[in-house]
């Protein structure tokens, strides 16, 4: 089955600091999400992106399905961004989860 | 919008006794639901998918009889954990997809945690 790694594992930033969180996938997909899980565990769907580039707000994303890998970037960071991020890919309705990068951000 | 909701959001039993967790999509009508589980500081690992009116398909591993899953309607499914031991502790988040051609995105549900002493 298809493989979907993330790095880094975790990240520590000052607030204001940019940062940017890869996911590569093993195989062609079309179903891409990124996902931030909160302190209570809610995941909040960040962007549903299977190709292309997206932007809302301080985050954007960009999936290059060709080469197999996802970026999602996060600008001016603030500590209400900490938590897990995920990163799930897959075929149709099945998506593979990543591990996640956890994201401190320091005030 | 797209709500998911769950019930209940933290639930504690006894070994052995069974456990229902219900999911429902509030703003949309969902064919198709997912259950997932969740270990402390780990993935979410995908337990079956849930499609209105026929059974559940599960994944490799996750015993059917143990995760008894029904779709009953368009807006809810319910996974009742059968005889729980404590290593059947975990969170449970279920997903829904909101029907829209080839769109596979899922939307979540705050999850439940399960404490089985």
């Amino acid at each position: 089955g298809i493989q979907v790694e993330q790095s880094p594992p975790d990240l520590i930033l000052q607030e204001g600091a940019n940062s940017t969180l890869r996911c590569n996938f093993s195989d062609s997909v079309n179903n891409l999400q990124w996902f931030h899980q909160n302190p209570w565990g809610q995941l909040i769907n960040l962007f549903y992106i299977p190709s292309g580039t997206k932007q809302n707000g301080r985050l954007s994303a960009t999936t290059v399905a060709t080469e197999r890998y996802s970026l999602l970037y996060i600008s001016s960071s603030q500590t209400t961004d900490s938590g897990v991020y995920f990163c799930a890919a897959g075929r149709d309705d099945k998506i593979i989860f990543g591990k996640g990068t956890r994201l401190h951000i320091l005030p | 919008g797209a709500v998911v909701s769950q019930h209940p959001s933290r639930v504690i039993c006894k070994s052995g006794t069974s456990v229902k967790i219900e999911c429902r999509s509030l703003d949309f009508q969902a064919t198709t639901m997912f259950w997932y589980r969740q270990f402390p500081k780990k993935s979410l690992m995908l337990m079956a998918t849930s499609n209105e009116g026929s059974k559940a398909t599960y994944e490799q591993g996750v015993e059917k009889d143990k995760f008894l899953i029904n779709h009953a309607s368009l807006t809810l499914s319910t996974l009742t954990v059968t005889s729980a031991h404590p290593e059947d502790s975990s969170f449970y988040i279920c997903s829904a997809r909101r029907p829209s051609g080839s769109r596979y995105e899922q939307f979540f549900g705050p999850g439940t945690r399960l404490t089985v002493l």
